[in-house]
């Protein structure tokens, strides 16, 4: 069964920094991995998707890279601002069979940017 | 980018009483959708896999008794909580791939149904 790890659970910084959150996962079999930020009482936005022959996917001051071989993943964001301050989650789907399409979440990382 | 919705965004019932969640995609056809819930401070669990013009396939441990999906066309998907209890109080959330999309493996989240059992 796939499970899915992200460390830190909560991370505060001030304006400016850069910052990494990390995401690692048991079963390296996947087809893709995506990083989605969610807002408090808000549904998911897709940040970046990388799929599982791609190594890393930049979007903006984002940049996430994937090892599938070591089931890790990190999610780059650069001169953080409050804007930023949200909860991180990412999710890898499972190749093969019946989980084709199903995402499995980690706990997510609680950033908040402070001015 | 694509658009799911979700009607309605929130939700406060008595106990006993049954609730339907609807999930569109809004600009593009989803012949799969899934479905998500999410208690306080905890992360994103998959419920449930609704087809088009099938039945459902639920997640281990899903009563399927008690959440009911239909998944009528190809741009809509229900999620009807029956006899709710408190215990079902949670965020509900939908997603869907566009298949026909460049972005073949991307999936498009709804905003979410806050549903509260009185």
């Amino acid at each position: 069964k796939q499970e899915v790890t992200q460390i830190p659970a909560a991370l505060s910084v001030p304006e400016g920094e850069n910052l990494v959150l990390n995401c690692s996962f048991t079963d390296s079999a996947i087809y893709n991995l995506q990083w989605f930020r969610q807002d408090p009482g808000k549904g998911l936005t897709s940040l970046l998707l990388i799929q599982s022959s791609q190594r890393e996917q930049t979007s903006g001051r984002l940049n996430a890279s994937l090892d599938k071989s070591s089931g890790r993943s990190t999610l780059y964001i650069a001169a953080s601002q409050p804007g930023d301050s949200a909860t991180y989650l990412c999710a890898v789907e499972v190749a093969g069979g019946t989980s084709y399409g199903k995402l499995t979440f980690g706990q997510g990382t609680i950033l908040t940017v402070h001015p | 980018g694509a658009v799911v919705s979700q009607h309605p965004s929130r939700v406060i019932c008595k106990s006993g009483t049954s609730v339907k969640i609807e999930c569109r995609s809004l600009d593009f056809q989803a012949t799969t959708m899934f479905w998500y819930r999410q208690f306080p401070k905890q992360s994103l669990m998959l419920m449930a896999t609704s087809n088009e013009g099938s039945k459902a396939t639920y997640e281990q441990g899903v009563e399927k008794d008690k959440f009911l999906i239909n998944h009528a066309s190809l741009t809509l998907s229900t999620l009807t909580v029956t006899s709710a209890h408190p215990e079902d109080s949670s965020f509900y959330i939908c997603s869907a791939r566009d298949w026909a999309s460049g972005s073949f493996y991307e999936q498009y989240f709804g905003p979410g149904t806050r549903l509260t059992v009185t």
